[in-house]
């Protein structure tokens, strides 16, 4: 049972160039999330979807666009990487909102040189 | 503005010690909380709370929610190395998580 899958793991990008991060559940669940975290700053949201063919800025959306591709997919992508998006970002799920557990993805390192 | 902030952001103990964690909040539309525990890589989760008052346990730790105050306490017993973590709390509102800064705590043996 893989539940919410990340790729890639790792990525250096240089200043400027673009890339998606893909995230795929197979838990049939609703929503989803992307969040990164930063030393002392907990998990601060991007954007989510509450369901398919919706999705919504949360705390720190600059920068930064999401596309539900189905139910199961998320992708997030930065178009233009500046440093300021060095971090490690997460994929999350839950079954309907937030109403039970989130369930999250190994994460994705990203460093913009 | 909805916060949720965390103390301490670090605390070392040795094995055998009690720690107590702590998480208040400031949100509107308030739904539950929840306890996450993440060690290398993606958070696991610990507990969530919804009405005050009630523990909720799970072998050496425990969690309470105050909605009068505003705050929920993470208590861990007996630590263990393998407790070493960053403990994060996170409020639902809205349809999401806001997390707050973390605790990281290790545990020395």
């Amino acid at each position: 049972n893989a539940g919410v899958t990340q790729t890639p793991k790792f990525q250096v990008l240089k200043t400027g160039q673009s890339m998606t991060l893909q995230c795929a559940q197979d838990m049939n669940h609703n929503s989803m999330y992307w969040y990164r975290q930063d030393p002392g700053m907990g998990l601060r949201l991007i954007y989510y979807s509450a369901s398919e063919g919706t999705t919504d800025k949360g705390e720190v959306p600059n920068g930064y666009n999401v596309s539900r591709l189905n139910k199961r997919e998320f992708s997030l992508r930065l178009e233009s990487a500046a440093p300021s998006q060095t971090s490690v970002y997460f994929c999350a799920s839950s079954p309907r909102g937030m109403n039970t557990e989130a369930f999250f993805g190994q994460g994705t390192r990203l460093t913009v040189v | 503005e909805d916060k949720v902030v965390q103390s301490p952001l670090s605390l070392v103990v040795h094995e055998g010690d009690t720690v107590t964690l702590n998480c208040s909040y400031e949100v509107t539309n308030f739904r539950s909380l929840l306890w996450y525990k993440q060690e290398k890589k993606a958070p696991t989760f610990l507990f969530m709370l919804t009405s005050s008052g009630i523990e909720k346990k799970s072998g050496r730790l425990s969690s309470i929610l105050d909605k009068k105050e505003l705050f929920s306490i993470l208590n861990i017993t007996a630590t263990q190395t393998g407790d070493s973590a960053i403990y994060l709390c996170a409020v639902v509102q809205g349809g999401k998580l806001i997390f707050g800064q973390g605790t990281e705590l290790s545990v020395k043996p």
